[in-house]
């Protein structure tokens, strides 16, 4: 089963609004990614995050990895259409495996 | 290749049928992986191969399962006796290393009637 726990499952944004989005791990992970798939799509690699409390932003995107390395969360600002899809988290269970979360599945209302 | 291809990108098969689904990772990249995808979940894990080798097997459902990468580059996820249950998407990633970002390719939807 997936180690990795994201929430909310669902997430319905009026346009131009913030929202936020998030990831715990019941273990410490070396790292974190965070993958964005489309609807009908594949997992698109958006960021990997490696350092304890490390912050890092992509444009109107800002991901963060909490100080204990068992949590992650994805702030975007001023929702657009275009960020309609499943984000997913996922932590390195070890070199090379990733464990993904469920998603969080953003809907946006123009 | 540019990217990850996948083959075909829509299998209907009949219960009982044997399927084999083929991936093309980027030229270059060791790291190839098999994840399958139900609908409203994350990829889940099912066989890691570094070279030409397994190296991780453990996600692989049970033995109707099997996996290859002969030469170290195309990979063929087998299935025999297929179950309607073993319908979903079935997804192959790269990297050129083990603990980097992995580059999907666009899927083989799988679906057993």
């Amino acid at each position: 089963g997936q180690q990795v726990m994201q929430i909310p499952q669902y997430q319905h944004v009026q346009e131009g609004e913030d929202f936020t989005t998030y990831c715990n791990s019941s273990t410490t992970l070396s790292n974190i990614q965070w993958y964005k798939q489309r609807p009908g799509g594949h997992p698109v690699f958006l960021i990997q995050l490696v350092k304890s409390g490390e912050v890092k932003k992509q444009k109107r995107l800002t991901f963060q990895f909490g100080e204990a390395k068992k949590n992650s969360s994805l702030h975007i600002t001023a929702t657009q259409t275009t960020d309609v899809g499943t984000y997913f988290c996922a932590g390195f269970l070890n070199d090379y495996k990733l464990s993904f979360g469920a998603g969080t599945t953003v809907t946006v209302r123009a | 290749g540019a990217g990850v291809s996948q083959t075909p990108s829509n299998k209907v098969t009949e219960k009982g049928k044997y399927v084999e689904l083929r991936c093309d990772p980027i030229s270059g990249h060791t790291a190839l992986y098999w994840y399958r995808q139900s609908l409203g979940q994350g990829p889940e894990f099912l066989i890691y191969f570094q070279g030409t080798g397994a190296a991780d097997d453990s996600g692989l459902p049970n033995d109707r399962f099997f996996a290859v990468r002969p030469e170290g580059s195309v990979s063929t996820l087998k299935i025999q006796r297929t179950e309607r249950g073993d319908s979903a998407m079935y997804l192959c990633a790269s990297s050129p290393t083990g603990s980097y970002g992995y580059t999907f390719g666009s899927g083989t939807r799988l679906t057993v009637v």
